[in-house]
């Protein structure tokens, strides 16, 4: 399996803070990157999908980076309803690839707190 | 507009099947490049997708979970159905469908969820 790693696990920061959350794959996934976000109690939603693209409404002040093994995600300027929980998730490992299946994996998470 | 629910047992007992369902509306599971997945979150923990089936009816699982899982679709109902057999204390979780695409590995529409508690 690919091992998705993300850092810190959890982060306290201020409103219009500029605040970057990372996530590492334990071997190269390209840019088949995806970051989620879920607030207590919700399902995830997608905010960026392969490594940078936003997804249709979403805020600007969300951006993303990487390729390879090596992603971060960006909120420019902290909001109040930023306050959840951040997941990476790789979609490079097809259930296709080598006719094995190999899972889609998720990072442990973020959980963005207010400082 | 895309929607999916999920549908099912909120309390199965120890060794018993699971049987979910997600219904969903405003794409077609014939559709190039299309699946339902399944998800699972335990309380407090990370997610941990389950499995896919995809619009060409080709279906895969998690390695760790294979043997307990089968998944399969109804075009004609909008359904997707989940059956877990063997439910553990551990398998205690909220189950998620999601609308996947596979050409990008994302997961861009997901239900609201179901808790599924297993205890005698």
């Amino acid at each position: 399996d690919i091992q998705m790693t993300q850092s810190p696990s959890s982060l306290s920061a201020s409103l219009g803070d500029r605040v970057t959350i990372t996530c590492r794959a334990s071997q190269t996934i390209r840019s088949y990157l995806n970051w989620y976000q879920q607030k207590p109690g919700k399902a995830p939603k997608l905010l960026i999908y392969a490594a940078s693209s936003l997804q249709s409404g979403v805020p600007s002040r969300f951006s993303g980076s990487g390729s390879g093994t090596d992603f971060t995600l960006t909120i420019s300027s902290l909001q109040p309803e930023d306050f959840a929980t951040y997941y990476c998730q790789q979609g490079y490992t097809t259930p296709y690839s080598l006719g094995q299946t190999t899972p889609y994996t998720f990072g442990q998470g973020t959980k963005l707190e207010i400082k | 507009q895309i929607t999916l629910k999920e549908s099912g047992p909120t309390l199965v007992k120890p060794t018993q099947t699971l049987t979910l369902t997600c219904t969903f509306s405003g794409f077609s599971l014939s559709t190039n490049d299309v699946g339902v997945a399944w998800i699972r979150q335990s309380p407090g923990k990370a997610l941990e997708w389950l499995a896919v089936i995809y619009w060409d009816d080709d279906k895969h699982y998690s390695p760790s979970l294979k043997t307990r899982l089968t998944i399969s679709k109804d075009i004609s109902k909008n359904q997707v159905v989940l059956t877990m057999t063997d439910m553990y204390p551990e398998d205690t979780a909220t189950y998620f469908c999601a609308h996947h695409m596979y050409s990008s590995g994302l997961f861009d529409f997901w239900g609201q969820g179901t808790l599924v508690t297993v205890s005698s």
